[in-house]
C-alpha cells in the first residue's frame, strides 16, 4: 500500500525551529518529486516546495524562501522540511505530497500540524 | 508568480445540477493545470491533471477543459458526495501556485 506519513508538527515559538519529516512506503521513493503543500486553519492550500528524485533540484515559494529548506534521503525513504526563524503566519497543517515528475501531486498524506505561538 | 483566481468562492448546489467552476490565470500556462478536490477533514484528492486529462479511479462526471489562462472544472451530475473545496494548481512556473478555493455546498 502507497503510503505517505508526517511527522514532527507541534507547538514552536516565533523565531523558532522544527523539523518535519515525511516517511514514505509502498512505491520507489527516488522515482518521484515530492512536494510540501501547506494549509492554515480554516484557509486554502498554499505551495511551499519540492525537491526532484535525486534531491539534486529544489525550489521555494518566495514566503519560505531563506528560511526553508527541503531534503530528502532517499535510503531511508524519507523527505524533510527543515523550517527556521517561523513566524505567526507560518502556522498551518503541512502536507507533505509525491509528484511523478513536480507537477500535479498524484498522492497525498494526512498532514502534521505546525502552531507558531508565544 | 502566476496568480489563479477560482470562481465562484462558494456555491450551493442541488444534486444531479452540473456545475462549473474557473481557473484563471494571470499569464499562459499552457496545459500545466491541475484540479484537485478536499472533502473535509481530509487531505486533498487529485481530480484532473493537465487541464483535461482523467485520473484513475476519478468518478467520469468529473471532466476539465482549456489552456492558456482559462480553465474550467465540470461536475456533471453532482451527487451528495461531492460536498467538497476544490482547488486549482499551476505547475508551468515556479512558484508553484494553487487558486483560493471554491466551495460547493449541496441543498
Amino acid at each position: 500500500e502507497v503510503q505517505l506519513v508526517e511527522s514532527g508538527g507541534g507547538v514552536v515559538q516565533p523565531g523558532g525551529s522544527l523539523r518535519l519529516s515525511c516517511a514514505a512506503s509502498g512505491f520507489t521513493f527516488d522515482d518521484y518529486a515530492m512536494h510540501w503543500v501547506r494549509q492554515a486553519p480554516g484557509k486554502g492550500l498554499e505551495w511551499v516546495s519540492l525537491i526532484s528524485g535525486d534531491g539534486g533540484s529544489t525550489y521555494y515559494a518566495d514566503s519560505v524562501k531563506g528560511r526553508f529548506t527541503i531534503s530528502r534521503d532517499n535510503s531511508k525513504n524519507s523527505l524533510y522540511l527543515q523550517m527556521n526563524s517561523l513566524r505567526t503566519e507560518d502556522t498551518a497543517l503541512y502536507y507533505c505530497a509525491k509528484g511523478p515528475d513536480g507537477d500535479y501531486a498524484i498522492m497525498w498524506g494526512q498532514g502534521t500540524l505546525v502552531t507558531v505561538s508565544s | 508568480e502566476i496568480v489563479l483566481t477560482q470562481s465562484p468562492d462558494f456555491q450551493s448546489v442541488t444534486p444531479k445540477e452540473k456545475v462549473t467552476i474557473t481557473c484563471r490565470a494571470s499569464q499562459s500556462i499552457g496545459s500545466s493545470l491541475h484540479w484537485y478536490q478536499q472533502k473535509p477533514d481530509q487531505s486533498p484528492k487529485l481530480l484532473i491533471k493537465y487541464a483535461s486529462q482523467s485520473i484513475s479511479g476519478v468518478p467520469s462526471r468529473f471532466s476539465g477543459s482549456g489552456s492558456g489562462t482559462d480553465f474550467t472544472l465540470t461536475i456533471n451530475s453532482l451527487e451528495a458526495e461531492d460536498a467538497a473545496a476544490y482547488y486549482c494548481h499551476q505547475s508551468s512556473s515556479l512558484p508553484q501556485t494553487f487558486g483560493q478555493g471554491t466551495k460547493l455546498e449541496i441543498k
